[in-house]
């Protein structure tokens, strides 16, 4: 089976700072990767997905991963945060021939800075 | 506008009652499901469902029942077996067929007990 590992529940961090969400997933088969945000009291949002082709992938709001096969990571990046990207953070996994049944992290909730 | 339509947003639920939480889409997706979300735990799948008249359990679903007899809409029941229901639920839907099908997520109800 399986699983995502977000290690960091919380981030810190000031507003313009670069900011690194980091996402480790294990499964013994190819996956589909996405990073989802969540506001609060609402639901979650498609920021970006790896499918295949490019490791380097563009999402919404400035947002970028990059897919790393040997290390089993889709670390979510952003060069400059700005208040409001203060929100919660949730990479996810599907299995390639499994249908579409994500297994989420447990999030990293971002707190931006002035 | 097309999407996901959860209600009520709150519910309150007495002890030995059922409660029907309400999940309609109007995207033609064939694929619904239906995640808890605890603090710090992520978001876990309940029920999911890749067409009508059929759905199947996910990794929680003890105390929980759906049906999904019409394609827009798979209403969550929390029956009185579920001990610990107080969570934000989250309605999702997606495309059934496809390489890494996005889903999309409803504004959550959230749920407490009296």
């Amino acid at each position: 089976a399986q699983s995502v590992t977000q290690l960091d529940s919380q981030v810190p961090v000031f507003e313009e700072a670069p900011v690194e969400l980091r996402c480790n997933y294990s499964s013994s088969v190819s996956v589909y990767l996405f990073w989802y945000v969540q506001y609060p009291n609402q639901g979650l949002q498609l920021l970006l997905k790896y499918l295949s082709g490019s490791t380097l992938v563009k999402g919404i709001n400035g947002f970028e991963a990059e897919f790393n096969k040997s290390q089993t990571s889709f670390h979510l990046r952003k060069p400059s945060v700005h208040i409001s990207d203060t929100a919660e953070y949730f990479c996810a996994v599907s299995l390639t021939g499994g249908g579409n049944k994500l297994t989420f992290g447990t999030g990293t909730q971002l707190k931006v800075e002035l | 506008d097309g999407g996901i339509t959860q209600s009520p947003k709150y519910l309150f639920r007495k002890e030995g009652q059922n409660v029907t939480l309400s999940c309609e889409q109007n995207l033609n997706h064939d694929a619904m499901y239906w995640y808890r979300q605890d603090p710090g735990q992520g978001l876990r799948l309940i029920y999911y469902s890749q067409i009508v008249n059929d759905f199947q359990k996910g990794d929680i679903a003890e105390g929980y029942s759906v049906s999904r007899e019409k394609k827009e809409s798979f209403p969550l029941t929390v029956t009185s077996a579920q001990k610990n229901p107080t969570a934000f639920y989250l309605c999702a839907s997606s495309p059934r067929q496809g390489r890494g099908n996005i889903q999309y997520f409803g504004a959550g109800t959230r749920l407490s007990v009296l």
